[in-house]
């Protein structure tokens, strides 16, 4: 079954103490992407990457760092984690738009973080 | 700055009526749209997509309609029904894959009884 898995579901975690939220395709997808929802804000851009070791800033990149060391694996860090980070995130993963093909992102189910 | 938007925060229906939900965009230069329902508690998921050289795409239930002059998306549900209460996001692709999404605010659709 084609899916995105992301873990933890769920995290309470204490302000500056490091975390990293994994994220795993099997579907074998170029493209991956990290993104917080929040109430009134929809969904933003955290982090991309278009392959193994090129990834990029998205809309909201402050105080988050990702490797994409694997194809299949592309976790989001916490280095140093504050309340504002409080949020629901949300990994996904594609095959690239081209003119003759179209994608569709997959997401995962998201993790709910909460710093406090 | 470039943005993707919707008109209205939420939307409430009798079921088996026609639902619309519309977005605009403000970048013209984009070539590919998407449709996502996300109901609670779950991350979106794929409904319908669009390029630029269409003016109208049907699935199941589902037409996306875009009008290129005044930039605007819209979502047709038709005859909908319990299941389909979620938020909607329209997604508009800059380029590329995954990393090209860039949302909307998100519909919330309610299906009365």
């Amino acid at each position: 079954e084609a899916q995105v898995t992301q873990n933890p579901r769920y995290l309470i975690t204490v302000t500056g103490k490091k975390l990293t939220v994994t994220c795993s395709q099997n579907m074998n997808h170029e493209y991956m992407s990290w993104y917080r929802q929040d109430p009134g804000l929809g969904l933003r851009q955290i982090y991309y990457s278009m392959n193994v070791e090129v990834t990029d800033k998205g809309d909201v990149p402050e105080g988050y760092k990702v490797s994409r060391k694997e194809k299949r694996n592309f976790p989001l860090i916490l280095e140093s984690p504050s309340p504002n980070q409080t949020s629901l995130y949300f990994c996904a993963s594609s095959t690239r738009v081209t003119a003759d093909m179209n994608t569709e992102a997959f997401f995962g189910q998201g993790t709910r973080l909460t710093v406090v | 700055g470039e943005s993707v938007g919707l008109h209205l925060p939420t939307l409430s229906v009798q079921e088996g009526d026609n639902s619309i939900i519309n977005c605009a965009y403000s970048n013209s230069a984009s070539d590919y749209f998407i449709w996502y329902k996300q109901e609670s508690g779950k991350g979106p998921q794929f409904i319908i997509d669009i390029r630029s050289n269409m003016d109208k795409r049907q699935g199941q239930r589902v037409t996306v309609l875009l009008n290129k002059t005044v930039k605007h998306l819209s979502l047709q549900i038709a005859a909908t029904q319990p299941g389909d209460s979620a938020v909607y996001f329209c997604a508009e692709n800059r380029g590329g894959g995954a990393d090209g999404l860039t949302f909307g605010k998100g519909t919330h659709l309610i299906i009365q009884p």
